[in-house]
């Protein structure tokens, strides 16, 4: 058990650019979160994914935003055309047991600065 | 929605003083309750959890009970330590009507030698 890994922790792009975020889940985690937090406030939720299947999606990730997670294993995250507004701390997290009271286990995140 | 509102930082106390670090919650369902901490440097690990009413968590020393009354997670320690200087969130999950966790805004604690 290696924990969860996220690739790269930090980017630097520019405006208009656009970034992809990778995450590995710990190896027999069936259940995978992004969440997005900026400075002073926890996290705030994205997307989740059971397995492949995305399940929720937050009304924050706009249609610039896209998640994936094939043969529910590694997930990503793409940002299009980044804005300054999308500079945050985006973080991945996968459980596995009941639904509602499993144990997240967090990576260490990817800091995203948008120029 | 659900929401979970806990006090604002930093909280600075000296070593071996009592913590309390209040979080009171909102949620139409019947929520799970956590406690999660993020050392400097290091990624949010969870630190105490509580499924259902009057249960009671507790892990290295902190404890919390979940009031479904008061709607309420409050933190607490009896003799904090210089090592407990930390980033601590409160936060709900209730998959009645979804999937998302909802945290709070988090509460910096400053333990002094």
């Amino acid at each position: 058990d290696t924990g969860v890994s996220q690739d790269p922790r930090h980017k630097i792009t520019k405006r208009g650019q656009n970034v992809t975020f990778r995450c590995d889940p710990i190896s027999e985690h069936n259940r995978l979160y992004w969440y997005r937090q900026t400075l002073g406030q926890g996290p705030e939720f994205l997307t989740y994914f059971q397995n492949e299947a995305q399940l929720e999606k937050s009304r924050l990730l706009s249609d610039r935003f896209s998640a994936e997670r094939p043969k529910g294993s590694f997930s990503t995250l793409e940002i299009q055309r980044t804005e300054q507004g999308d500079s945050a701390m985006y973080l991945c997290a996968s459980s596995e047991g009941l639904a509602g009271q499993e144990t997240q286990y967090f990576g260490p995140g990817t800091r995203l600065l948008v120029l | 929605g659900d929401s979970v509102t806990q006090m604002e930082g930093p909280v600075t106390l000296s070593e071996e003083a009592f913590l309390t670090i209040n979080c009171t919650y909102t949620a139409t369902g019947y929520p799970s309750l956590f406690w999660y901490v993020q050392y400097p440097g290091e990624g949010l690990q969870l630190l105490l959890k509580a499924t259902k009413a009057d249960d009671k968590g507790s892990n290295k020393g902190f404890e919390a009970t979940y009031r479904k009354e008061t709607t309420s997670f409050h933190l607490e320690k009896g003799s904090v330590q210089v090592s407990d200087s930390a980033v601590y969130f409160c936060a709900l999950s209730d998959h009645t009507g979804g999937f998302k966790t909802i945290f709070g805004a988090g509460t910096r604690l400053f333990v002094k030698a």
